[in-house]
């Protein structure tokens, strides 16, 4: 059983750059969420993805956007690329059946730097 | 006022200590709780959920006191393979009926041999 996978794992951009990232959720999950963690932070919710539709949103601005696809997997694009979204990039899934609803599975998370 | 806020820490703790965390949450709102283990450079993971009659697993024990907003975590005969960072977590239910996961920027603990 596969659990959540993200890519890349690292990714150095420049200012003003754009990126996107990918992720596949676990296996029977229907629900992806995005983080970012700064250094010595808990991650920051950015936006939640159900049925192909941005469900909820953080406190984060347009630059940063997403989609998820029929087969549930997502991506998360930034663009204008800031310094400050220097961060681990995280992928969450969960499902929305069954007891165990609240309960989100992380994946490895996408290093990103920009100089 | 953080949504979730937590000591930072470091617990520096010797082998075989009890450690206790808290975390206090400022939305009344909140409907489950979660603590989760993030170790250096890695995704967090799963610790236990938090529920309101306060539940154990093994060696940890989580508390909800929804009277003060606040959760806690109690790791008995700590191991040296349980130094990492605690994050203490909210899910707030939203308006959509979606929910969304709020993080205390967490509590590192250290145990030392």
């Amino acid at each position: 059983d596969a659990g959540v996978t993200q890519s890349p794992t690292h990714l150095i951009k420049t200012r003003g750059q754009q990126v996107t990232l990918r992720c596949s959720p676990k296996s029977g999950h229907d629900t992806v969420s995005w983080y970012q963690q700064a250094l010595g932070q808990g991650p920051q919710f950015i936006f939640q993805y159900y049925e192909e539709e941005e469900r909820q949103r953080g406190n984060f601005p347009d630059r940063f956007s997403g989609h998820q696809f029929p087969n549930y997997s997502s991506e998360l694009n930034v663009n204008a690329l800031l310094l400050g979204d220097s961060a681990l990039y995280l992928c969450a899934s969960s499902s929305l059946a069954g007891d165990r609803v609240d309960e989100q599975y992380f994946g490895p998370g996408t290093r990103l730097t920009v100089t | 006022r953080k949504e979730v806020e937590q000591d930072p820490g470091p617990f520096n703790v010797p082998e075989g200590a009890t450690v206790a965390f808290n975390c206090t949450y400022s939305n009344s709102a909140s409907q489950s709780f979660f603590w989760y283990r993030q170790d250096c450079r890695k995704e967090p993971k799963l610790l236990m959920s938090v529920y309101s009659s306060g539940n154990e697993d093994g060696r940890f024990t989580a508390q909800l006191n929804r009277a003060s907003q606040y959760i806690s975590l109690l790791i008995r005969d700590s191991k040296l393979s349980d130094s990492a960072t605690y994050l203490c977590v909210v899910n707030l239910f939203m308006d959509t009926g979606r929910r969304a996961l709020t993080f205390g920027s967490g509590t590192r603990l250290q145990v030392q041999p």
